[in-house]
């Protein structure tokens, strides 16, 4: 079965400084994988997704994230954190034509 | 595209009343998710459609819940009788085939007293 686990379901980064948020997936079969950014009282928005093309994915917002088959992870990075990065992540991995999440990274910038 | 539309975007009802939620997915999608997010669970698939059609819906947590899709362009889900920890952001979702890209609607609150 396919499924995601994230790391840490809070991190906290000072504006500015790198923003690391882990994504491990299981799958038996090459996933297909996604990050997804919820800001307060909104809905989901697609950050990036991986398709099997290339392995460094960027997406919106200057977010990246980099499919390793050989440690099962999609960690999603940003160089430079920006107040306005302040949200929820959340991880997806497709599975029999659905999305399964993970639990969730909440991301804290402090000023 | 207006994207996915829900409505209502906040609900308040009395346990015990019939809540329905309302979904119109992006036009020419052939997927179709419920989701409910809460604190405790996270985000809970409840059910998804392929072409109008109930392919799992595992994640239904009751028989008082059930949805329906009655064309390509609206989809609905129904609590009866609603009860308190039915409370929670329920998300329709759409996608243009299964194992694409989701995208979202806003969520409908709903609260159930």
């Amino acid at each position: 079965a396919q499924s995601v686990t994230q790391l840490g379901s809070h991190v906290s980064v000072s504006e500015g400084a790198l923003v690391l948020l882990r994504c491990n997936y299981s799958s038996s079969v090459p996933p297909y994988l996604f990050w997804y950014v919820q800001y307060p009282n909104q809905g989901l928005q697609l950050l990036l997704k991986y398709t099997s093309a290339a392995t460094l994915v960027k997406g919106i917002n200057g977010f990246e994230a980099e499919f390793k088959k050989s440690e099962t992870s999609f960690h999603l990075t940003k160089p430079s954190a920006h107040m306005s990065d302040a949200a929820e992540y959340f991880c997806a991995v497709n599975r029999a034509q659905k999305l399964v999440f993970g639990q969730g990274t909440r991301l804290t910038i402090n000023p | 595209d207006a994207g996915v539309i829900q409505s209502p975007r906040h609900e308040v009802t009395e346990m015990g009343q019939e809540v329905t939620l309302r979904c119109k997915p992006i036009s020419g999608h052939n997927s179709l998710f419920w989701y409910r997010q809460t604190m405790m669970r996270g985000l809970e698939l409840l059910i998804y459609f392929n072409n109008n059609v109930p392919i799992d819906d595992s994640g239904m947590p009751e028989d008082r819940f059930s949805a329906k899709m009655p064309n390509a362009s609206f989809s609905t889900l129904k609590i009866q009788p609603s009860e308190p920890r039915d409370s929670a952001v329920y998300f329709c979702a759409s996608s243009l085939k299964g194992w694409t890209e989701a995208f979202f609607g806003q969520g409908t609150r709903l609260t159930v007293v």
